[in-house]
């Protein structure tokens, strides 16, 4: 079945720092490829998101590409603000599968 | 509505008391999906319905676990006889179209379930 596993936190960051949170997947057929974002007491939120092998999504400053090669799909951003401070999870799905989610990351950025 | 609702946003029950879960979709979303996160993990899929029909109920964790969505807007989750392992967080999402066409899901802010 489809499964998704991501970097453990918490992650502690100085403001400007550089981010990166590593997601691997398992899925059968092919599948997309989401980063959610849960701000504190907020909803989850779509970031960003890439439905093909070697597309690069974006948003806000943050970059994920879908390598299927190394069936990954890493978080990146060069400069984190304590604006970012959340819970990052990435999530797949594909075909007529519901969205499946990994354990989240949360991400605290100090001044 | 602007977005995802859901009432209450707290829910103390008693175990072994029923509760219902709300969830006011996005007006026109024609797929619903329910959640369940648990303390410090992920969202996990409960079921999901494309209108008013049930099209996946597979994660539903045991048959204590019920929902409808019977006019393919409101929809409601109930569960009986709460256990304390039901406490966890309880999440709505609604998409504009069927879910095979991966349009983005939109969340509601959760209903915390806390059973005593």
């Amino acid at each position: 079945g489809n499964s998704v596993t991501q970097m453990e936190g918490p992650v502690t960051l100085s403001e400007e720092a550089f981010l990166t949170i590593n997601c691997t997947y398992t899925a059968t057929g092919y599948p997309s490829l989401f980063w959610y974002v849960q701000y504190p007491g907020e909803g989850l939120q779509l970031l960003l998101k890439a439905t093909k092998a070697d597309d690069k999504g974006s948003n806000k400053g943050f970059e994920a590409t879908y390598r299927k090669e190394t069936t990954s799909f890493h978080l990146e951003k060069g400069s984190v603000q304590v604006s970012d401070s959340a819970v990052y999870f990435c999530a797949l799905n594909s075909g007529n599968t519901p969205l499946v989610f990994g354990k989240g990351t949360r991400l605290s950025v100090i001044a | 509505g602007a977005g995802v609702s859901q009432s209450p946003r707290y829910k103390v029950a008693k175990r072994g008391q029923d509760v219902a879960l709300r969830c006011d979709p996005i007006s026109g979303h024609v797929s619903l999906f329910w959640y369940q996160q648990a303390l410090g993990q992920g969202p996990e899929f409960l079921t999901y319905f494309q209108n008013e029909a049930q099209l996946d109920k597979s994660g539903l964790p045991s048959d204590r676990f019920f929902a409808e969505r019977p006019e393919g807007s409101v929809s409601t989750l109930k569960i009986q006889r709460t256990q304390k392992e039901d406490s966890a967080v309880y999440l709505c999402a609604s998409s504009l179209t069927r879910a095979d066409l991966n349009t983005e899901a939109f969340f509601g802010q959760g209903t915390r379930l806390t059973v005593v």
